[in-house]
């Protein structure tokens, strides 16, 4: 069984500064993926950010990098030079395949609130 | 514009009455999948397809019921044996495939049973 631990539940940050979300993950599968996603109140899903298992590098989309340690189990979230509209949940998923086709596992989520 | 619409947006319910949550894809995805959300958690997965007329039970099956008879649609029926349905419903499609496969979500349904 796969497992997300989101240890933050909120966070306050100030506008235009950098902020770090904790994931770590525990699965026993050899292929997997990480998947960020962001939900503001409306409740929809935004996909961020993914990072497969056997990626050398960390990934990134504009203002969204993910710290990936392999050996620690780790997918941390960083979102550079933050704005209002920033403010929402942010969960931390894992895929059953390499992929995602079978499903994802998600955490519970950091609620995220940027103050002007 | 592709996308996937889910409807209604708000559903209310008499205890016992069996209820059906539809989702629609434009996008030409393989495979769907129904999440559901509960206050503060994250989401969990109920059931999911990666082809049309099969799907496959996800960590919360119980009490729900689903079919795929079109690629495009991917209907969830919340049955009177799931005995805590209220909760916020949540439908995704992705292609299938090899690496990265993120998963495109509707806008959800909120269910309330009274």
């Amino acid at each position: 069984a796969q497992k997300i631990t989101q240890t933050q539940p909120g966070m306050f940050v100030q506008e235009k500064e950098a902020v770090t979300l904790d994931c770590t993950y525990d699965t026993s599968d050899p292929s997997y993926g990480l998947f960020w996603y962001k939900q503001p109140s409306s409740g929809e899903m935004i996909f961020l950010i993914y990072q497969g298992s056997y990626d050398q590098q960390n990934a990134t989309e504009g203002r969204y990098s993910l710290n990936f340690q392999k050996a620690r189990k780790s997918a941390n979230l960083v979102i550079s030079a933050s704005q209002l509209g920033d403010s929402a949940m942010y969960f931390c998923a894992t895929s059953y395949s390499g992929g995602g086709a079978d499903g994802l596992t998600f955490g519970k989520g950091t609620h995220l609130i940027i103050q002007p | 514009d592709g996308g996937i619409t889910q409807s209604p947006k708000y559903l209310f319910r008499k205890e016992g009455q069996n209820v059906t949550l539809s989702c629609e894809q434009n996008l030409n995805h393989d495979a769907m999948y129904w999440y559901r959300q509960d206050p503060g958690q994250g989401l969990r997965l109920i059931y999911y397809s990666q082809i049309v007329n099969d799907f496959q039970k996800g960590d919360i099956a119980e009490g729900y019921s689903v079919s795929r008879e079109k690629k495009e649609s991917f209907p969830l029926t919340v049955t009177s044996a799931q005995k805590n349905p209220t909760a916020f419903y949540l439908c995704a499609s992705s292609i299938v495939g090899q690496g990265q496969s993120e998963q495109f979500f509707g806008p959800g349904t909120r269910l309330t049973v009274l």
